[in-house]
């Protein structure tokens, strides 16, 4: 299986904040990988996939980037709204891994 | 609107079984490969099993094959997880998710990322 690492584990930043999380790969996806974000006790949102592609409905303030085996989800400017847990997935096999999820505190 | 209810969860003995149901609305079911993900609390998502859209082909996580089964009723819109041989380390909350992908040529595709999800439904294996 296709190992994917996330960093940092945990973030904390302040309302208007540029936020970055980094989604590594064990080998190369191309650009396989979605980003979800989760709520506590909700379900995963699907945010981006194809690696930069912003699903419908999702603020322009979330960008996705890379390819290959390095990833990024950015956030231009934190919004109350944006304190959650962010998830990267990739889809390059028929075998989906997901990384171990970065959480985004306030600061 | 798309709705995925997750159904069936609970407390099991190790070794007993349990069936897990997703009822679907709000779009052509028949259309669409659907995949049961699982998530320990605090802990991250796992991706367990998917089903193609005319129930024709499955594929399993290693950890869960040969004791799973999903399968899907498509004039009742509900796909089916049934679980067996249940083990303390299944215990999560499980999620019923929609394959974004496609129809082309009369045949449905999945793209294996995932845009609509249920709600969950917890599983807890103990004795």
């Amino acid at each position: 299986d296709i190992q994917m690492t996330q960093s940092p584990s945990t973030l904390s930043a302040s309302i208007g904040d540029r936020v970055t999380i980094t989604c590594r790969a064990s080998q190369s996806i191309s650009s396989w990988l979605a980003w979800y974000q989760q709520k506590p006790g909700k379900a995963p949102k699907l945010l981006i996939y194809k690696a930069s592609t912003l699903e419908s409905g999702v603020p322009s303030r979330f960008s996705g980037s890379g390819s290959g085996t390095e990833f990024t989800l950015t956030i231009s400017s934190l919004q109350p709204d944006d304190f959650a847990t962010y998830h990267c997935q990739q889809y390059s096999r028929y075998s989906p891994t997901f990384g171990q999820g970065t959480k985004v505190e306030i600061k | 609107e798309v709705q995925l209810v997750e159904s069936g969860g609970g407390l099991v003995q190790p070794g007993r079984s349990l069936r897990l149901s997703c009822a679907a609305s709000g779009f052509t079911f028949s259309s669409f490969w659907m995949h049961w993900v699982r998530q320990v609390p605090g802990k991250g998502l796992v991706w367990v099993s998917r089903i193609n859209s005319d129930g024709s082909s499955t594929s399993y996580a290693d950890s869960v094959k040969g004791r799973f089964t999903i399968s899907r009723d498509n004039a009742n819109n509900t796909v089916y997880l049934q679980m067996n041989s249940l083990r303390a380390e299944d215990t999560a909350v499980y999620f019923c998710v929609r394959d974004d992908g496609y129809c082309s040529g009369g045949s449905c595709y999945g793209d294996y990322y995932f845009d609509y999800w249920g709600q969950g439904t917890l599983v807890t294996v103990s004795s």
